[in-house]
């Protein structure tokens, strides 16, 4: 089983929904969470970062952690084309290479408009 | 504010042909730096973090190295390149200091390394 899992799409959405994007890990000792955006042939751009349980919003996104289920979620709201873009999860390591953080392999997000 | 630079933009190169891509951050001090490799559907792997100069830890065996001259460069190399060493480079920075089990990391733009 691989540590995260991350649906890689393609995910293509209209403008205006909303928009769920989903990793799973299998490191109950994973405590601190990021989402990344990374558009075609440029570096990830940090969106959000968690840390444990719960949500965390800003603006038109929500991050959620679940712990109990090892499952962590972006949720874009009014979705624009120009959210189109690779989303991906990362969370830092707490086994042997600590303080790494371990990625998705990424959802590649399509908004129509 | 902070700022992190890679260059080249894109390189190609043939193989058996040496390798140097650079990295630089401005507006921080004794930042944690890694390199990651990005391959078509393979999602980032990392390849090496220095907590320091001169300090560099390297997380998978291969054909390149790394090395940290100065408190904000961070440059990967190769002797020899291979056709599988293809791929996007990214360099990241966080704060350093304290336990890496904390911080947010921020990537560069990338190099786009074709090796033919």
């Amino acid at each position: 089983q691989k540590e995260v899992e991350q649906d890689p799409g393609p995910l293509s959405v209209p403008e205006g929904a909303i928009v769920s994007l989903n990793c799973t890990y299998s490191n109950s000792a994973f405590q601190y969470f990021m989402w990344y955006r990374q558009y075609s042939r440029k570096g990830p751009e940090l969106l959000m970062y968690t840390y444990s349980s719960g949500n965390k919003e800003d603006g038109r996104f929500t991050a959620q952690v679940d712990k109990s289920s090892k499952y962590i979620s972006l949720f874009i709201r009014d979705s624009q084309p120009s959210d189109s873009a690779t989303y991906l999860c990362a969370m830092r390591n707490y086994g042997g290479s600590q303080g790494n953080l371990i990625f998705g392999k990424g959802t590649k997000l399509s908004v129509k408009p | 504010s902070q700022t992190i630079h890679q260059w080249p933009a894109t390189l190609v190169q043939p193989v058996g042909s040496p390798l140097s891509l650079e990295c630089t951050v401005e507006g921080t001090s004794n930042p944690n730096l890694y390199w990651y490799r990005q391959a078509a559907g393979r999602g980032l792997q990392l390849l090496f973090y220095s907590v320091g100069i001169g300090q560099i830890s390297s997380e998978v065996p291969q054909n390149l190295s790394a090395s940290r001259p100065q408190d904000r460069q961070f440059i990967l190399s190769s002797k020899k390149l291979l056709l599988s060493d293809s791929g996007f480079y990214l360099c990241a920075w966080e704060s350093g200091g304290t336990s890496r089990l904390y911080n947010e990391q921020f990537f560069g733009p990338g190099t786009r390394l074709t090796v033919l």
